[in-house]
């Protein structure tokens, strides 16, 4: 069945950029999500990126689309102690997320 | 603007015990509504998913069950909890399939 995959961790230093990646099987899907995860709480939406596109920059993130290889990715720019949480991929036409990226951001 | 609850917060029940968890969307009609359970560790995995009124539909076999009684409603029960069942629970919307998912603040449920 549809699948979404990442590396479990990933551990910067404050002020290097940080890149989380993700793999899909199901290229059909119209929209691919970010959501950010911090300690405790609730998903929030991050940013997304519609399937024709290859690169959507919002500030410090830009999200990477390659069709072709099915992979996904977010960039961090600067990353902060504040950018420490987990980060899911989303597929919401199948309602599948991958199992999150824990980024720890350290001084 | 759109908001969601869900409550209580935190929870540790004993084995054996029922469970209820509430969820209200406001701001929006017909949303589609969803619930996912995070195990320590672990990603998402959907539990169920309503598209309206009455209308349930289930993702995994398990000991729980999910009923919309009005359409900005969602509750997530269980008749006996088992340990397996503890968890993060997260409530969520979209106005449509494939749109973006909005969550609530997450219950955590601890059996004991």
């Amino acid at each position: 069945g549809e699948d979404v995959e990442q590396s479990l961790f990933l551990s910067v230093r404050e002020g290097d950029s940080s890149v989380i990646n993700c793999t899909y099987t199901d290229s059909s899907s119209t929209y691919l999500y970010w959501y950010k995860q911090e300690p405790g709480a609730g998903l929030q939406l991050l940013t997304y990126i519609f399937s024709n596109m290859d690169m959507k920059q919002d500030q410090r993130l830009t999200v990477l689309l390659n069709k072709k290889d099915k992979h996904l990715s977010l960039r961090i720019a600067d990353t902060q102690t504040g950018d420490s949480a987990i980060y899911f991929c989303a597929d919401t036409d199948k309602l599948i997320f991958g199992t999150g990226t824990r980024l720890q951001v350290f001084p | 603007s759109q908001t969601i609850h869900q409550w209580p917060a935190t929870l540790v029940q004993p084995v054996g015990s029922p469970l209820s968890l509430e969820c209200t969307v406001e701001g929006t009609s017909n949303p589609n509504l969803y619930w996912y359970r995070q195990a320590a560790g672990r990603g998402l995995q959907l539990l169920f998913y309503s598209v309206g009124i009455g209308q349930i539909s289930s993702e995994v076999p398990q000991n729980l069950s999910a009923s919309r009684p009005q359409d900005r409603q969602f509750i997530l029960s269980s008749k006996k909890l088992l340990l397996s069942d503890s968890g993060f629970y997260l409530c969520a919307w979209s106005e449509n399939p494939g749109n973006t998912i909005y969550f609530g603040e997450g219950s955590w449920l601890t059996v004991v």
